[in-house]
């Protein structure tokens, strides 16, 4: 059973420009959620994909977008990126059901300057 | 809406002490909770959860959680700490409805002094 990997691990990018960031999920599982971890916070919802479709979005700007692919991999895309963007990408894949809990990657470290 | 409460931003225990971290939640439904553990620059491994069975769950690592309905409370446990203890905890709070997301609390740096 593989587990979730993340793309690239470590990025750094300037001020205004697009970053895209990948995810593959875990085997078998159907639902993706991305999170953002900045320097000593827990880490902040911003959106869900089940099946390809968008299925719920934390309180980011539409910059923040995504795609979901058939195999059930993932991009996390950031346009005009700013310093505050700087943080751990996390990516999570599920089940579907919480009860089944997420399995999370190793994320990856964005710094913006 | 749901909120998680870790009190306490850093704890520090000596070697084979208990281990004792705070977690307090909010949630207007049933809720899911979950206990993370993550080490220096990685990502988020999962100790334990609690999705409404015995409120008494046991996880990896010799840790354990309470859930505590009357309290709003899912404090993490562990009798004995060793020094590989040593990491960034973090409670979370789902539930079966809407998006199913993680709501995460500030999280709790563990310290073990040997």
């Amino acid at each position: 059973e593989t587990g979730v990997t993340q793309s690239p691990t470590h990025l750094i990018k300037t001020r205004g420009q697009q970053v895209t960031l990948r995810c593959s999920s875990q085997s078998g599982h159907n639902t993706v959620s991305w999170y953002q971890q900045a320097l000593g916070q827990g880490p902040q919802f911003i959106f869900q994909y089940y099946r390809e479709e968008e299925n719920g979005r934390g309180n980011f700007p539409p910059r923040f977008s995504g795609l979901q692919f058939p195999n059930y991999s993932s991009e996390l895309n950031v346009n005009a990126l700013e310093l505050d963007d700087s943080a751990l990408y996390l990516c999570a894949s599920s089940l579907g059901l919480p009860v089944e809990g997420y399995t999370f990657g190793s994320g990856t470290r964005l710094t913006v300057v | 809406a749901q909120s998680v409460t870790q009190l306490g931003s850093h704890v520090s225990v000596s070697e084979g002490a208990l281990v004792l971290l705070r977690c307090n939640y909010s949630s207007s439904v049933p809720p899911y909770l979950f206990w993370y553990v993550q080490y220096p620059n990685q990502g988020l491994q999962l100790l334990l959860k609690y999705t409404s069975a015995a409120t008494l769950v046991k996880g990896i690592n010799g840790f354990e959680a309470e859930f505590k309905k009357s309290e709003t409370s899912f404090h993490l446990t562990k009798p004995s700490a060793h020094m590989s203890d040593a990491a960034e905890y973090f409670c979370a709070v789902s539930s079966f409805q809407g998006a199913q997301k993680l709501v995460f609390g500030q999280g709790t740096r563990l310290t073990i002094n040997p």
